[in-house]
């Protein structure tokens, strides 16, 4: 079974709109990792953020938010003000446990935001 | 600091040819991992090291070799290389204490490689 589903393939959002990119998770370990990487059309990937299973605390860094909730076990990324810098392939990751070794990616949404 | 570096960018093979991919890192990080990426499918792992000296199997480990012989250098080995193994391949390190969180990967810029 998947552990991480992206639903949205691609979205394309006009430039200065706000996009949210779903994220959900599946895991029976209580501690774990969610990390959001950005894969820019030069095509390294860029880590964004870090999220530990205790910490449902929302986080905004910028333009940049992201929505833990543990209930409906999804962890949504929102791009505000959408530039066209923004367009990218976003991947969502869980790690399992401490220390842990491996990272299971979703399959990714490509964001293309248009002038 | 560099950071992740890999060698080739691109390469391409025959099928049946070997050869290996080279990840160095700058950040002193005991973990290293090697992942393919293929379209549609993200990331997969395919080996990882927990420290110079020891590898162990990821998700989809068939048809590939690793070696860590030193801790800034983790190596991807195709022993006979297939139109399958057609794929990116991403190196990433991490600093990882032996007990405590998980941090995050820190990611080389990629080979791309084709397998005619």
């Amino acid at each position: 079974a998947q552990k991480v589903t992206q639903a949205q393939t691609e979205i394309s959002v006009v430039e200065k709109e706000d996009v949210t990119l779903d994220c959900v998770y599946e895991t029976r370990d209580t501690t774990y990792y969610l990390f959001w990487y950005k894969q820019p059309p030069s095509g390294e990937l860029v880590f964004l953020i870090r999220r530990n299973s205790f910490d449902e605390q929302n986080e905004i860094s910028g333009r940049y938010s992201w929505n833990f909730q543990k209930s409906t076990s999804s962890f949504n990324f929102t791009i505000t003000a959408s530039q066209v810098v923004d367009s990218a392939v976003y991947f969502c990751a869980l790690s399992e446990g401490e220390g842990a070794n491996n990272l299971f990616f979703g399959t990714g949404t490509r964001l293309t935001v248009i002038p | 600091n560099a950071g992740v570096t890999q060698t080739p960018k691109f390469r391409v093979l025959k099928t049946g040819q070997s050869m290996t991919l080279l990840c160095a890192q700058d950040m002193n990080h005991e973990y290293m991992y090697w992942y393919r990426q293929d379209p549609g499918m993200g990331l997969r792992l395919i080996h990882y090291s927990v420290g110079e000296g020891t590898t162990a199997k990821g998700e989809v480990p068939d048809g590939y070799n690793v070696s860590r012989l030193k801790k800034q250098n983790f190596l991807l080995g195709l022993e006979s290389a297939a139109p399958s193994q057609t794929s990116v391949y991403f190196c990433a390190s991490s600093y990882s204490p032996r007990q405590g969180p998980t941090y995050e990967q820190y990611f080389g810029p990629g080979t791309r490689l084709t397998v005619t």
